[in-house]
């Protein structure tokens, strides 16, 4: 089955860390650039990182420069967003999608992370 | 950054009629803009990419028009599985890929 499949999310406090992971099974990984997209509480979707299928290329919303970090293992089929100096309005549901260069073609369910004391 | 205005933020429609939502872009995003579906607690469904193209396994009710900076998203036949929030997305010019801020399709 194609679907992507993310986990890491949780309650953390502000300024804290966390590490959110995306596996894919069911395609070939290695052959799409990968998004991470979020949704905070009742509102829209945002985009806020990509990574080239390499992995070399890297690029982040401004809300999110300097404190993300997006990479991948295409060994292993894994996604994953590193995200530090967590902030209040970091809390979202974290999605990951795969770019079909015609918008995101494959969505995960979905990891909540929650920023608060 | 091009910004994504969509409009109206509220659609009130019966079952059976049509339903036509909007979306503009602040530049020209050529055909560079898809459409997605979003229901409660479900992450979004691509429904429409290249303004026109319907994504896999998409109803021919669900049409897309436009291009440069106004685009449509119509479903012909609104049926009850249709209401949901959509949102439209450009992917010409980033980083970012940014979304329009979504049109809730609601029950008249």
């Amino acid at each position: 089955e194609v679907q992507l499949l993310e986990s890491g999310g949780g309650l953390i406090q502000p300024g804290g860390s966390l590490r959110l992971s995306c596996a894919a099974s069911g395609f070939t990984f290695s052959n799409y650039v990968m998004n991470w997209v979020r949704q905070a509480p009742g509102k829209g979707l945002e985009w806020v990182s990509a990574i080239s299928i390499s992995g070399e290329s890297t690029y982040f919303a401004d809300s999110v420069k300097g404190r993300f970090n997006i990479s991948r293992d295409n060994s292993t089929n894994t996604l994953y967003l590193q995200m530090t100096s967590l902030r209040g309005e970091d809390t979202a549901v974290y999605y990951c999608a795969r770019d079909s260069r015609h918008g995101s073609d494959l969505w995960g369910q979905g990891t909540l992370v929650t920023v608060s004391s | 950054e091009i910004v994504m205005t969509q409009s109206p933020a509220t659609l009130s429609v019966s079952p059976g009629e049509r339903a036509t939502l909007s979306c503009r872009a602040s530049q020209s995003v050529r055909n560079n803009l898809a459409w997605y579906q979003q229901k409660p607690g479900q992450p979004p469904r691509l429904l429409i990419y290249d303004t026109s193209t319907r994504a896999t396994g998409i109803p021919a009710r669900f049409s897309g028009s436009g291009s440069g900076t106004e685009f449509t998203l119509t479903i012909s036949s609104l049926q009850s599985e249709d209401f949901a929030v959509y949102y439209c997305q450009q992917y010409s010019t980033w980083p970012p890929q940014t979304f329009g801020q979504g049109t809730k399709v609601e029950v008249k």
